[in-house]
């Protein structure tokens, strides 16, 4: 069984500052994938970012960048130079690489930018 | 737009009584995932369907049950609701390119039992 652990519960910002999203996670699996979602006021479930657990390389698109360590069981998420539409509930999700794909949803980080 | 479909997006019903969610993947996706979120349970997966099968079960509970049909949409029924079924349910696709894991969500159902 997978565990995520959100343990930032919510986060407030002024808009043009950088945020990070904490996730620590836990799998027995060898090979996984890490996943980051955004929910916004809307309600919808938006897919951000994926990333292997056989490739630690850490990457940038845009104003999104994550550091991802496979010793620590991390997987953390910034955003740069945040705006007020990234007000939202951001979840952590693990996936096994077997054939039963479910995620496993962490608690949720609500972020609030502030004008 | 993620193009996964559900239908209806809202649906106030009563204690005791049976509804169907309905949701339509992505185009060519094979994959048909379920998930519940309720405010005391957070987001949390109930079943998986692969090309019509039943693939894999969560926390889904017995009055609960899901098909994927041959045009590859589910259904999910929900029976002998309970006022603390009333949640926010998600359907969502994967399978279509190389990108596999990725599922992506609709819209969702918020269904409100009174």
């Amino acid at each position: 069984a997978q565990k995520v652990t959100q343990a930032q519960t919510e986060i407030s910002v002024v808009e043009k500052e950088d945020v990070t999203l904490d996730c620590v996670y836990e799998t027995r699996d060898t090979t996984y994938y890490l996943f980051w979602y955004k929910q916004p006021p809307s309600g919808e479930l938006v897919f951000l970012i994926r990333r292997n657990s056989f490739d630690e390389q850490n990457e940038i698109s845009g104003r999104y960048s994550w550091n991802f360590q496979k010793s620590t069981s991390s997987f953390n998420f910034t955003i740069t130079a945040s705006q007020v539409v990234d007000s939202a509930v951001y979840f952590c999700a693990p996936v096994s690489s077997g054939s039963a794909r479910q995620l496993t949803f962490g608690s949720g980080t609500q972020l609030t930018v502030l004008p | 737009d993620s193009g996964v479909t559900q239908t209806p997006k809202h649906l106030i019903t009563a204690t005791g009584q049976r509804v169907t969610l309905r949701c339509s993947p992505r185009s060519g996706d094979l994959s048909v995932y379920w998930y519940q979120q309720s405010l005391d349970q957070g987001l949390q997966f109930l079943i998986q369907y692969y090309n019509g099968e039943e693939r894999a079960k969560g926390n889904i509970l017995e009055r609960f049950s899901a098909q994927q049909f041959p045009d590859l949409h589910s259904e999910l029924n929900l029976s002998s609701l309970e006022l603390g079924d009333s949640a926010l349910y998600f359907c969502a696709s994967s399978g279509r390119d190389s990108s596999r894991e990725t599922q992506y969500f609709g819209p969702g159902t918020r269904l409100l039992v009174l």
